[in-house]
């Protein structure tokens, strides 16, 4: 069974460019959570889609938005890039809301 | 709002030897999930451990462990006979079990180093 992948793995972008990450989860994962990961402030929750909805939303600035696909995909955009958007970006799935996320291998984000 | 606190940046464990990693959290709710995973250098973060908060026995995986102390907050976990492959950051992490709460809280992370 293939795991959660997340397309492209790596991204060079300047300040006030837009990106669109990308994220498959497992087959049969309905639920699609994003994080952000930096070395100072851990994991922090973007958001989290299910069946195409929104289900919950972190404490991010409106520049950060996503969307979720019928077949479960999901996509994140981030507009005007700041130098403090540089990160790991994580996405998760998972069977339901309740049960375990397996993760991505995260996109690395770097914003000169 | 949850919070989850890991006080230990950085740790170090004697290969074979014993380590316990801290964890402690804020919430008001009674029910709840906490978690321990493993993100290798370089690798995917993979779910090591959980554990309900309902439960009173604290859960075990193979080399792997959690002392559970819901009224202190506490969720630490204990590797037992390190191995190389231990080394990783390790993130405790809160859900909440309440519908309508979907998302997770993790903490900053401990960096576990194992010494051959």
């Amino acid at each position: 069974k293939a795991g959660v992948t997340q397309t492209p793995r790596y991204l060079i972008k300047t300040r006030g460019q837009q990106v669109t990450l990308s994220c498959s989860p497992i087959s049969g994962h309905r639920s699609v959570s994003w994080y952000q990961q930096t070395p100072g402030q851990g994991l922090q929750f973007l958001f989290e889609y299910f069946s195409e909805t929104q289900r919950n939303k972190g404490n991010f600035p409106g520049r950060f938005s996503g969307r979720q696909f019928s077949n479960s995909r999901s996509e994140m955009n981030v507009s005007t890039l700041e130098l403090g958007d540089s990160a790991l970006y994580l996405c998760a799935s998972s069977r339901g809301s309740y049960n375990e996320q397996f993760f991505g291998p995260g996109t690395r984000l770097t914003v000169l | 709002a949850q919070t989850v606190t890991q006080s230990q940046p950085e740790m170090s464990v004697q290969e074979a030897e014993t380590v316990t990693l801290s964890c402690t959290y804020d919430t008001s709710e009674s029910d709840y999930y906490l978690f321990w995973y493993k993100q290798p250098p370089s690798r995917q973060m993979i779910l090591v451990i959980r554990q309900e908060a309902y439960k009173q026995q604290n859960a075990t995986e193979n080399r792997f462990s959690v002392n559970f102390q819901k009224a202190a907050k506490s969720f630490s976990l204990k590797i037992s006979d390190s191995q190389l492959g231990d080394a990783a950051m390790y993130f405790c992490a809160y859900r909440s079990a309440t519908s309508g709460t979907y998302k997770y809280i993790f903490g900053t992370g401990t960096r576990l180093k194992v010494l051959a």
